[in-house]
């Protein structure tokens, strides 16, 4: 089974532009998280998408927001951007959405704000 | 709210010596604990995970880890280092049904 995709790779963009960052969930899994790392701040959750409902949200701005489309697939935007926002977004997929579910990460987008 | 608390965000150990990454949680209620670890430029991948049916869990590549609950831990261990575990590894609990909290990570380096 193909693993957790995510495109682009890499982003370069300029403060106040948006950027939209999409994630191809494991084929069956239906929740799909996404956790923003930084050196200062580690990894920190930032949304979580079952059945393309938003289940749960961590402590970021509302310029951090996210779908899901009914084939699982999500998409993470980003408007505004500020240099902060630099850092390595992580997208993670599960069957459902139970506790006790294992999250399969991907290899991330590495996006760069000038 | 629960956390984990990684002591030390750089371990270096030889190569074939005993490999020990610690890791304190915090919880009120019984934990779904996690290892994940991170080669450069990669993601995160699941090294193991305690959901209470053993203390002593079995990772890939040769690592386990024990859930104590007296201790509030659930260290990493390896008994023999190889050149290929060189990475960054990351304790994480459960917090919320698809939330994990990491912990800040521990930078392993083997030195040959």
């Amino acid at each position: 089974k193909a693993g957790v995709t995510q495109t682009p790779r890499y982003l370069i963009k300029t403060r106040g532009q948006q950027v939209t960052l999409s994630c191809s969930p494991i084929s069956g899994h239906r929740s799909v998280s996404w956790y923003q790392q930084t050196p200062g701040q580690g990894l920190q959750f930032l949304f979580e998408y079952f059945s393309e409902t938003q289940r749960n949200k961590g402590n970021f701005p509302g310029r951090f927001s996210g779908r899901q489309f009914s084939n699982s697939r999500s998409e993470m935007n980003v408007s505004t951007l500020e240099l902060g926002d630099s850092a390595l977004y992580l997208c993670a997929s599960s069957l459902v959405s139970r506790v006790e579910d294992t999250q399969y990460f991907g290899p991330g987008t590495r996006l760069t704000v000038l | 709210a629960q956390s984990v608390t990684q002591l030390g965000s750089h371990v270096s150990v030889s190569e074939g010596a005993l490999v020990l990454l610690r890791c304190n949680y915090s919880s009120s209620v019984p934990p779904y604990l996690f290892w994940y670890v991170q080669y450069p430029n990669q993601g995160l991948q699941l090294l193991l995970k305690y959901t209470s049916a053993a203390t002593l869990v079995k990772g890939i590549n040769g690592f386990e880890a024990e859930f104590k609950k007296s201790e509030t831990s659930f260290h990493l261990t390896k008994p023999s280092a190889h050149m290929s575990d060189a990475a960054e590894y990351f304790c994480a609990v459960r917090q919320g049904a698809q939330k994990l909290v990491f912990g800040q990570g521990t930078r392993l380096t083997i030195n040959p």
